[in-house]
């Protein structure tokens, strides 16, 4: 069965780097029927896209974000990783990782996410 | 790119329908059928309700109904139940390779 649990710092301060890991169980990361994907929501607000990966390793970035972001694959093939650098106040929020099945919209398994605060 | 535009807040009686619209551009949901829709309770993951516009996952009530029309998408929920008091997410593809999300609508079951 399918699991996805999101780790990391639940505190960052201001123009350092957030660090996030998924770990993924149950299913291979290189499996080329899905793709993972970060996604956020600050307190209180909507769901934001940040970004996701493909099996193959290519990525694709909330544009808004591009500059900040990467997501990766261990190299164990089974965690997902998100990079955030330079973070401020505004990225404040709880992380999902995420699995949507490939050819359609569908984003079928959710962690349960992780509250990242950034303050000093 | 911007959020695609859902209502705050919409309401409805038990056993009554109502309808949430998302409204994007020819950029999303104009061009893509690929159109998702997220229930979520407070403190919790989303959960998708509606893919591709009008698919319902395995286990899901056909009390939920997606359409689509034009740069409009729309979620119906029919016969309304306590339990469907939650925030209901839009998600579209877009022609930028990327994914959007709408702003959120709270369902008030009264």
């Amino acid at each position: 069965q399918l699991q996805l649990q999101e780790s990391g710092p639940g505190l960052v301060k201001p123009s350092e780097t957030l660090s996030l890991t998924c770990s993924v169980s149950g299913v291979s990361v290189s499996d080329s029927r899905y793709y993972w994907a970060w996604i956020r929501q600050p307190p209180g607000k909507g769901l934001e896209w940040i970004g996701n990966l493909d099996y193959s390793g290519t990525t694709y970035y909330n544009p808004s974000l591009k500059s900040r972001v990467t997501i990766f694959v261990d190299t164990s093939k089974t965690q997902l990783s998100l990079i955030l650098n330079s973070v401020t106040a505004a990225d404040t929020a709880v992380y999902h990782c995420a699995r949507r099945r490939g050819g359609t919209s569908q984003i079928d398994q959710w962690g349960q996410g992780i509250l990242v605060t950034v303050s000093s | 790119q911007s959020a695609l535009a859902q209502p705050a807040s919409v309401s409805g009686s038990p056993g009554q329908s109502i309808t949430i619209s998302c409204t994007g551009t020819s950029s999303d949901i104009g061009t893509y059928n690929y159109v998702s829709w997220y229930q979520q309770y407070p403190g919790k993951a989303p959960k998708v309700m509606i893919y591709d516009v009008n698919n319902r996952p395995s286990g899901i009530s056909d009390r939920f109904s997606g359409s689509k029309s034009g740069n409009t998408a729309s979620l119906t929920v029919s016969r309304l139940q306590a339990e469907d008091e939650a925030d209901y997410y839009c998600c579209s593809y877009t022609t930028s390779s990327t994914w959007v999300f709408g702003g959120g609508t709270k369902l008030t079951v009264l």
